[in-house]
């Protein structure tokens, strides 16, 4: 199986910063990789598929690049409702791994 | 609009089997290229990403627990099914099923779109 490993584990941040998390997978899969936001109590939402496209709807402070087996999301500004934890998937092959996600907090 | 929700037991003794159901609407599993995948999520853990089922009836699984989950359909009546055999409180978790989002037919389909709200499932004696 595909292992994703994200970091930091943990992010404290503050309004208005840049953020950064960064995803590696073990071997390259391509650009099959999403990234989901989840604040506690609450299901997953998507955020990015394929490495760099942003769900409509979703703010524009929100970015992800990347290819291969290196990936990563930037919150641009932090808001107030993006403290929450972040997870990548990649679903290159099965099974469809997710990261250990990155706790962002203050 | 599509809407995902999970259904099932709270509460389960170890050694037992579990079925989960997932009951969808907005789209149907008679549909080319449609599937549904169910996922978990320990407490205070990371996701993890469980079986998926498509249209044609075609099966994936996570390797760790292929021997003891099984994903079925019946699209009579638009549910998904996870069974899951030989229940230990390690498995106690928030199960949620998804919609994988993309396109089957050039291997991209995989992102999960939307996701119900989930159901927690104890187990312990």
């Amino acid at each position: 199986d595909i292992q994703m490993t994200q970091s930091p584990s943990t992010l404290s941040a503050s309004v208005g910063d840049r953020v950064i998390i960064t995803c590696r997978a073990s071997q390259t899969v391509n650009r099959y990789l999403a990234w989901y936001q989840q604040t506690p109590g609450k299901a997953p939402k998507l955020l990015i598929y394929e490495a760099s496209s942003v769900k409509p709807g979703v703010p524009s402070r929100f970015t992800g690049s990347g290819s291969g087996t290196e990936f990563t999301l930037t919150i641009r500004s932090l808001q107030p409702d993006d403290f929450a934890t972040y997870y990548c998937q990649q679903y290159d092959t099965y099974p469809f791994i997710f990261g250990p996600g990155t706790k962002v907090d203050v | 609009q599509i809407t995902l929700t999970e259904s099932g037991p709270t509460l389960v003794k170890p050694t037992q089997t579990v079925t989960l159901t997932c009951t969808f609407s907005g789209f149907s599993l008679t549909t080319s290229g449609v599937g549904v995948a169910w996922l978990r999520q320990p407490p205070g853990k990371a996701l993890e990403w469980l079986a998926l089922i498509y249209w044609n009836d075609g099966k994936r699984y996570n390797s760790s627990l292929k021997s003891r989950i099984t994903i079925t359909k019946d699209t009579s009546t638009n549910q998904v099914f996870l069974t899951m055999t030989n229940m230990d409180p390690v498995d106690t978790a928030t199960y949620y099923c998804a919609r994988p989002g993309g396109n089957f037919w050039t291997g991209s389909l995989g992102w999960l779109d939307p996701w119900g709200q989930g159901t927690l499932v104890t187990v312990s004696s």
